[in-house]
């Protein structure tokens, strides 16, 4: 089993803080990495991706990755009320047919003004 | 642009009915994919189309599941006969290949009475 492990949650952090979201792999393989937020009721959305070492910054989001420790991370910048939700990690594993997409069960994030 | 479409956005139906769900992609993207999430679950991937061929449908339980994407753009899933254990959020979602960003859909919600 490919696993994506990341942290239920929920992640309180105060407004203006820096929300910090974790999530480890175990497949050596994997090469691109994404972050989904999830709305209750809504379908995931994509926020950033990430396929090399180190940091990729996007306005208030940076994504991190080390693929030496399997270990890939969001922060979440001056955070706002309306970025609770639900984080999901998602790995790409390489397959016989290509590329299969494992996502982690998702960290509840929970901003409070 | 417009994004992943999907009919219905909810389903009720009784045990043993049968049940469909239509996908269109975003336009241009040859990949597309059914997943399936459970309440506090990832998406977790059912099958997943290369054009109008299914190049990794190992999750799809065959037995009641059935999928197809005979132009080579929109896609069908199809259960029959439904089972209680069938009640989740259906998720459809597309890309420009294997290994890109995937885009979702709004889903569509299915409870088995």
């Amino acid at each position: 089993q490919k696993e994506v492990e990341q942290n239920s949650g929920p992640l309180s952090v105060p407004e203006g803080a820096i929300a910090s979201l974790n999530c480890t792999y175990s497949d050596r393989g994997s090469q691109s990495f994404f972050w989904y937020r999830q709305y209750s009721g809504k379908s995931p959305e994509l926020i950033m991706f990430i396929y090399s070492n180190g940091d990729k910054e996007d306005g208030r989001f940076t994504a991190q990755l080390n693929k030496a420790s399997q270990y890939v991370s969001l922060l979440i910048r001056d955070s706002q009320p309306s970025d609770s939700a639900t984080y999901l990690c998602a790995v790409n594993i390489p397959t016989n047919s290509g590329y299969a997409l494992n996502f982690g069960k998702g960290t509840s994030l929970l901003v409070t003004p | 642009e417009a994004g992943v479409v999907q009919s219905p956005r909810y389903k009720i139906i009784e045990k043993k009915q049968p049940v469909a769900f239509w996908c269109n992609p975003i336009s241009g993207h040859n990949t597309l994919y059914w997943y399936l999430q459970n309440l506090g679950q990832g998406p977790e991937l059912l099958i997943r189309y290369e054009n109008e061929e299914a190049v990794d449908d190992s999750r799809l339980p065959k037995d009641r599941f059935s999928a197809e994407r005979l132009k080579g753009v929109d896609s069908t899933l199809k259960i029959q006969p439904a089972e209680l254990g069938d009640s989740a959020v259906y998720l459809c979602a597309s890309s420009h290949g294997t290994g890109s960003s995937q885009y979702f859909g709004p889903g569509t919600r299915l409870l088995v009475l």
